[in-house]
């Protein structure tokens, strides 16, 4: 069965530094998108990205933030200058379409220490 | 606010029993319904989609919705320890072009041998 790829599967990084989440999202799948579980707490939506932009983001996904389709298979997530409340699980999600169920990613873990 | 919400639990029924897990959500305009199953760590899992009022059955799950009363619900029927997890309701609010993923907190199931 086809499924959502996320690498790394956790990612250390010092404060302040800038780091790229990687997804690849289920092949014949448009839509795309990115979410955010901070331990013990809810998934919450960061970002849906389709047709080569951003077509919603949340509060949330702030200038901080930046998502990129740099091929047709990768969808990345960039955070700059991280800080220690960016530490969370960060779930990638593909759909095929807009109210469509959406799959979801094993997901990376971010440590900021 | 757009929100979606659920009894935190835990919920523990014993083998071979119902499970009822409830949720609500706030806003009217809102097209599609998900359940999610999250295991400890783990990424959400897709387990039902429904769309339109009244009950979908999947094997041992049913979905039910009520817009009117904007009520969801899942049954899990002959529950088994595997069960064990945390359900998160999600619903797909329709923004200005396009619609964003609202999850509830969850609510954790115990399935006792």
């Amino acid at each position: 069965e086809p499924e959502v790829t996320q690498t790394p599967s956790h990612q250390v990084t010092q404060m302040g530094q800038e780091v790229i989440l990687r997804c690849v999202p289920i092949s014949n799948h448009l839509y795309f998108y990115w979410y955010r579980q901070i331990l013990g707490q809810k998934v919450e939506f960061l970002v849906s990205f389709y047709n080569n932009e951003i077509s919603e983001k949340s509060e949330i996904f702030d200038d901080q933030f930046s998502v990129e389709r740099p091929d047709g298979s990768n969808f990345t997530l960039k955070i700059r200058s991280t800080k220690l409340e960016d530490s969370a699980m960060y779930f990638c999600a593909s759909s095929d379409g807009d109210n469509q169920p959406q799959h979801f990613g094993d997901g990376t873990r971010l440590s900021i220490l | 606010q757009k929100e979606v919400e659920q009894n935190s639990g835990p919920l523990s029924v014993p083998e071979g029993a119902i499970a009822s897990l409830n949720c609500t959500y706030s806003d009217r305009v809102s097209q599609s319904f998900f359940w999610y199953r999250q295991y400890s760590g783990k990424s959400p899992e897709l387990i039902m989609s429904i769309y339109s009022n009244g009950d979908k059955e999947d094997g041992r799950f049913t979905a039910q919705l009520n817009k009117a009363s904007q009520y969801v619900s899942l049954l899990i029927r002959d529950s088994q320890p595997s069960d064990s997890a945390t359900y998160l309701c999600a619903v797909n609010f329709l923004n200005s072009g396009y619609s964003t993923l609202t999850f509830g907190k969850g609510t954790m199931l115990l399935v006792s041998p």
